[in-house]
């Protein structure tokens, strides 16, 4: 199974901040890389997929970059609404495996 | 719009069975497969296995082999997921979701089904 690993596990920002996700893949997953938002008592939202492409409806200071091993989810001015905890998931090959989660929490 | 809507909350007993049901509306159910996903209490996200509505194929995740059974009932637009000798570690929210067009991302959500598994 492919392990997905996330950093940091947890962060903490301030409104209106620039905050950056990683994540990384233990082997090539080309671009097949998705991002999803779940708040507390919520399903996952699904904001990005393949890397980089906006999930529609989704604001445009969600990105995400990326490609191979290595991805990024970047939310370039943190909205109150924001807070919540994010997963990358990989949709290479079945087993889908998640990463451990980032929790973004108030400053 | 796309709506997928799960049974309630259940509690078993250890050993027991457990079915949740997802009703799907709003897209044609045999287009896209469906997915299973479950979280343990202030835990991450475990994907089970993936269901073809139309031909009722299964991909199950290995961990759940043998213990998982996904159906579906295309009457009705409806997935079943039937996880069977349940333990303590089986409680959590499960999951239903739609595929993105074939492309192994779960997309559209529901609500969600807790079971709890308890002596």
């Amino acid at each position: 199974d492919i392990q997905m690993t996330q950093s940091p596990s947890s962060l903490s920002a301030s409104v209106g901040d620039r905050v950056t996700i990683t994540c990384r893949a233990s082997q090539s997953i080309s671009s097949y890389l998705n991002w999803y938002q779940q708040k507390p008592g919520k399903a996952p939202k699904l904001l990005i997929y393949a890397a980089s492409s906006l999930q529609s409806g989704v604001p445009s200071r969600f990105s995400g970059s990326g490609s191979g091993t290595d991805f990024t989810l970047t939310i370039s001015s943190l909205q109150p609404e924001d807070f919540a905890t994010y997963y990358c998931q990989q949709s290479y090959s079945i087993p889908i495996t998640f990463g451990q989660g980032t929790r973004l929490e108030i400053k | 719009q796309v709506q997928l809507v799960q049974s309630g909350a259940e509690v078993k007993k250890p050993g027991a069975s457990v079915k949740v049901s997802c009703k799907a509306s709003g897209y044609t159910f045999t287009s896209y497969y469906m997915h299973w996903v479950r979280q343990a209490p202030g835990q991450g996200l475990e994907w089970m296995g993936i269901i073809n509505p139309s031909g009722g194929s299964t991909s199950y995740a290995q961990k759940f082999q043998g213990r998982v059974t996904m159906t579906r009932d295309t009457s009705t637009s409806t997935v079943y997921m039937e996880l069977s000798s349940l333990r303590s570690e089986d409680t959590a929210v499960y999951y239903c979701a739609r595929d993105r067009t074939g492309t192994v991302t779960p997309e559209d959500w529901g609500q969600g089904t807790l079971v709890t598994v308890s002596s």
